[in-house]
């Protein structure tokens, strides 16, 4: 168990539809990152929050938004869903290790499936 | 353009055989980090190597980080089943501003048969 919890594991959409997924950090860590991953591209980094602020944004759609709250959770939201948004989506926590360096928890994962 | 070549991207042996995973960049990072993922479950840290040169043991798992920072190996040893997975490296850049932002490589699909 990594610490980082992910709701809900699985979610089934139509398509056009309009889901939340929610991440809450490792205790203590102010930073939460979201991934998306699928068969054919691999682990892609979508949007990096620090402590309630954006930090770094990745392959992240326009139909895609995320935030982070006050006491550290963070939601990512996936608007006018399209088949091709099937995926992983994971978020991750992170420590910094000094010097530059740091490592990622991740949590569990959502699985959604647009239909 | 990928910063992390991982290779290869699959990899199919029996059980009790030696493996070798590398991955390869041209870039420097201060820190390299060895994730293995199970379908449908989040990647796992295994371990993180920081220094250039250092060479981290976890069981049959043999980790090693390129003197100058820019790539790193995972070597099992007797690989058995149960090591079965996708296997991920993932590398944080050194100085910019990434605030810890990972670069991953490609991953590398493990199927050890009994």
């Amino acid at each position: 168990d990594s610490g980082v919890t992910q709701t809900p594991k699985h979610l089934i959409t139509a398509t056009g539809q309009r889901v939340t997924l929610r991440c809450s950090p490792r205790s203590g860590d102010l930073s939460v990152y979201w991934y998306q991953q699928s068969l054919d591209q691999g682990l892609q980094f979508l949007i990096h929050y620090y402590n309630g602020e954006e930090r770094a944004k990745g392959n992240i759609l326009e139909r895609f938004s995320a935030q982070q709250f006050p006491d550290l959770h963070s939601e990512l939201n996936l608007s006018s869903l399209e088949l091709g948004d099937s995926a992983l989506y994971f978020c991750a926590s992170s420590v910094a290790l000094g010097l530059g360096a740091y490592e990622q928890y991740f949590g569990p994962g959502t699985r959604l499936t647009v239909t | 353009t990928q910063l992390l070549e991982q290779s290869p991207q699959f990899l199919s042996i029996q059980e009790g055989e030696n493996l070798t995973v590398y991955c390869n960049s041209s870039s420097v990072f201060s820190s390299l980090q060895w994730y293995r993922q199970e379908p449908g479950e989040g990647p796992v840290l295994l371990v993180t190597v920081v220094t250039g040169g250092e060479v981290k043991k976890l069981k049959r798992l043999t980790f090693q980080f390129g003197d100058a920072r820019k790539d790193s190996s995972l070597h099992i040893t007797a690989a058995q089943p149960g090591d079965t997975g996708l296997y991920l490296c993932a590398g944080a850049r050194a100085g910019g501003t990434s605030y810890g932002k990972l670069t991953f490589g490609q991953g590398t699909i493990l199927t050890v048969h009994p």
